[in-house]
């Protein structure tokens, strides 16, 4: 079974360095990818995805996120973090379903909180 | 106007109580999901549908059922709410598979 691990519950980072969040999945096939931001109190925006083609997949809000198979990962980064940006977020692999074709159901992982320090 | 709604937003039960969570989009998707989460859990597929005349059990539908009563609107009930439902729920909207859209959540508290 499809499963996706975060290895950082919580990250802290100063306004303006750098940030690199890490996502690591367990799937047969070549996986379809995502990076959601949740916001206090707030539902799940998407980032970014990656489906097929160039690894390296630009996003929203400035993020970045980088496929490699030979790792089982899908990095997600930022080169210089805003305040704004302190929220939990999720990576998430989609899971094929029976009915094949672009069926896909989602599998999250448990994600990870970023906190911000001016 | 929000494209995924869900209504209510906040829900105080009661043990023993049935309840119905709503969920609406004006996306024209055919796919319609509902997740659970749950603080250091994630999200946790409960259902999904890819067309009014299918449904699936997710990772954990033990005590929910849904009802697709069209291919905008996809309801979750709780026949019989306990303590360990208390969650947000999520519904989500996908078209053709691709990218899955999230509501805003429903707050759910079971005494």
């Amino acid at each position: 079974a499809q499963s996706v691990t975060q290895p950082d519950i919580h990250i802290t980072v100063s306004e303006g360095a750098s940030l690199e969040l890490r996502c690591n999945y367990s799937y047969g096939a070549t996986p379809y990818l995502f990076w959601y931001v949740q916001s206090p109190g707030q539902g799940l925006q998407l980032l970014l995805k990656y489906f097929s083609g160039d690894t390296l997949v630009q996003g929203i809000k400035g993020f970045e996120a980088e496929f490699k198979r030979s790792q089982s990962s899908f990095n997600l980064r930022k080169p210089s973090v805003h305040w704004s940006d302190a929220a939990e977020y999720f990576c998430a692999v989609g899971d094929i379903t029976p009915s094949g074709g672009s069926n896909y159901k989602l599998t999250f992982g448990k994600g990870t909180l970023l906190t911000v320090n001016p | 106007d929000a494209d995924v709604t869900q209504t209510p937003r906040n829900r105080i039960t009661k043990t023993g109580k049935r309840i119905m969570l709503e969920c609406s989009q004006t996306k024209g998707h055919d796919r319609m999901y509902w997740y659970r989460q749950d603080p250091g859990l994630g999200l946790r597929l409960i259902y999904y549908s890819f067309d009014v005349k299918d449904i699936n059990k997710g990772e954990i539908s033990d005590g929910y059922s849904v009802s697709r009563q069209a291919q905008a609107k996809f309801s979750l009930s709780l026949e019989s709410a306990i303590p360990n439902q208390t969650a947000l729920y999520f519904c989500a909207t996908s078209s053709q598979g691709r990218t899955q859209y999230f509501g805003p959540g429903t707050r759910l508290l079971v005494l």
